[in-house]
């Protein structure tokens, strides 16, 4: 079973404009919250990261919003431009190697 | 200087074969990973190994088989190829403590007919 609800499942935006994605996890183990980007035809690449000892961490146009109390956490993704068209993954982790991946956002960024 | 490599980047072969994919990293990483990413996008992890002993053995056909002669490479071959292999395969490594980033290979994508 998923471990990691990822949504939506895609999104259309214009250029300037903010994306949201929204991931929810059960499994209180998890102690480590990363955002992958893949674009087509590559792998994922880390894009940001956090840990719930803090409630959001920004990164450029990038924010992630984290709620321990609800077990969810969020991407932002500020003024966002074409080149950010991609697939988003959240992704959890606990005391181990494994990371429990949602089931990805399609972004598209209109000009 | 490319950090995560995987051979071939296309496999196309038919049903009942046995194929490999090789994965090299030059990052000097003590972790490495299979994933399978399926049409819809959806990345599962299959192994992982750590200083070349496997930690992480998900539910996975014995058919497939991952192999790390060092912790530099680790391969996967799969036996006996079914057409619910097709789906891309990506090789990640990283360095420990558990949770740091995971750095992926480009991929490699199998279709089985």
């Amino acid at each position: 079973q998923q471990q990691v609800k990822q949504s939506p499942q895609s999104l259309i935006v214009q250029k300037g404009g903010i994306s949201i994605i929204n991931c929810a996890y059960e499994n209180t183990a998890f102690d480590y919250f990363p955002w992958y980007q893949q674009f087509p035809g590559k792998g994922p690449a880390l894009l940001i990261a956090i840990r719930p000892d803090v409630s959001e961490k920004k990164e450029g146009r990038f924010t992630i919003s984290f709620n321990k109390s609800a077990k969810q956490f969020s991407l932002h993704i500020m003024d966002s431009q074409p080149g950010d068209s991609a697939t988003y993954f959240c992704a959890a982790s606990s005391n181990d190697y494994k990371l429990s991946f949602g089931a990805g956002t399609t972004v598209t960024v209109r000009a | 200087d490319t950090a995560v490599s995987q051979t071939p980047k296309y496999l196309v072969t038919q049903m009942g074969n046995d194929k490999s994919i090789k994965c090299e990293q030059n990052l000097g990483h003590d972790t490495m990973y299979w994933y399978k990413q399926d049409s819809k996008k959806f990345l599962k992890i299959m192994f992982s190994y750590n200083n070349k002993e496997l930690i992480i053995n998900e539910t996975v056909p014995n058919r497939f088989s991952p192999k790390s002669p060092d912790k530099a490479h680790l391969n996967l071959h799969i036996n006996s190829l079914e057409l619910g292999d097709s789906a891309v395969y990506f090789c990640a490594s990283s360095q420990p403590p558990q949770g740091s980033e995971q750095y992926f290979g480009p991929g490699t994508r199998l279709t089985v007919t």
